[in-house]
């Protein structure tokens, strides 16, 4: 498994700014992804952003809107751009060390005003 | 059309009792199978994996599940559940041949609530 934190836990965004989410690993890690849970929904697969090459979105998200990171193997950071109230979700990033199972940090909830 | 299903949303158990939750998948091959918790506020919790082979899974926190091909199943159970158990479920699956990835598909959840 791994240990998986995330900043902030949370936060309040007025609308049209923008925050950025840091997702750090306790080890090296290929493979990490950013999903995008809505307020009592399932989660929805955002990005996968691998080390040393371009994230790939999923269908409906892009990159203009959430800009991905991945600087090393340990740390990501996600950025939810010009934020409006339909942006307010809990934000998860993950990682499969073993390249199958995914492990999950604590989550970012957003809440856009 | 590929999907996964959770029939039940939400659940009630008396505590003591024991649980199964459903979860239906639609694929042309056996994805692998996840089973996954979230208590309140909190992140994601690996609870037990299915890739092949024998077809009852042990995982944590007292679960099992039981892989059945011909229903494409994969429930999750529990003896007796606690007071602690409430909280949210989810079944997941990687599709096989998910283009080069590991694309994690989640159903809609269940929510487990737990009666004194």
């Amino acid at each position: 498994s791994a240990v998986i934190s995330q900043k902030p836990s949370r936060d309040i965004c007025q609308r049209g700014t923008s925050l950025t989410i840091q997702c750090q690993v306790d080890s090296q890690v290929t493979m990490m992804f950013w999903y995008r849970q809505q307020p009592g929904q399932s989660l929805t697969l955002i990005a996968t952003a691998n080390q040393g090459s371009e994230a790939t979105y999923e269908s409906g998200f892009v990159i203009d809107k959430f800009p991905i990171s991945r600087p090393n193997l340990t740390f990501s950071t996600l950025t939810v751009s010009n934020m409006s109230p339909e942006d307010s979700s809990i934000y998860l990033c993950s990682v499969a060390p073993t390249g199958t199972e995914q492990y999950f940090g604590p989550g970012t909830r957003l809440t856009v005003t | 059309a590929q999907s996964v299903t959770q029939p039940d949303i939400h659940i009630t158990v008396s505590e003591g009792a024991s649980l199964e939750l459903r979860c239906n998948y639609s694929y042309g091959a056996t994805p692998y199978l996840f089973w996954y918790v979230q208590s309140p506020g909190q992140g994601l919790q690996l609870l037990l994996k299915y890739f092949s082979g024998d077809t009852l899974v042990q995982g944590i926190k007292g679960f099992e599940a039981e892989f059945k091909r011909s229903q494409s199943s994969f429930n999750l159970r529990k003896p007796s559940v606690h007071w602690s158990d409430a909280a949210e479920y989810f079944c997941a699956v990687v599709p096989l041949f998910s283009g080069g990835y590991n694309k994690l598909i989640f159903g809609a959840g269940t929510r487990l609530a737990v009666h004194p």
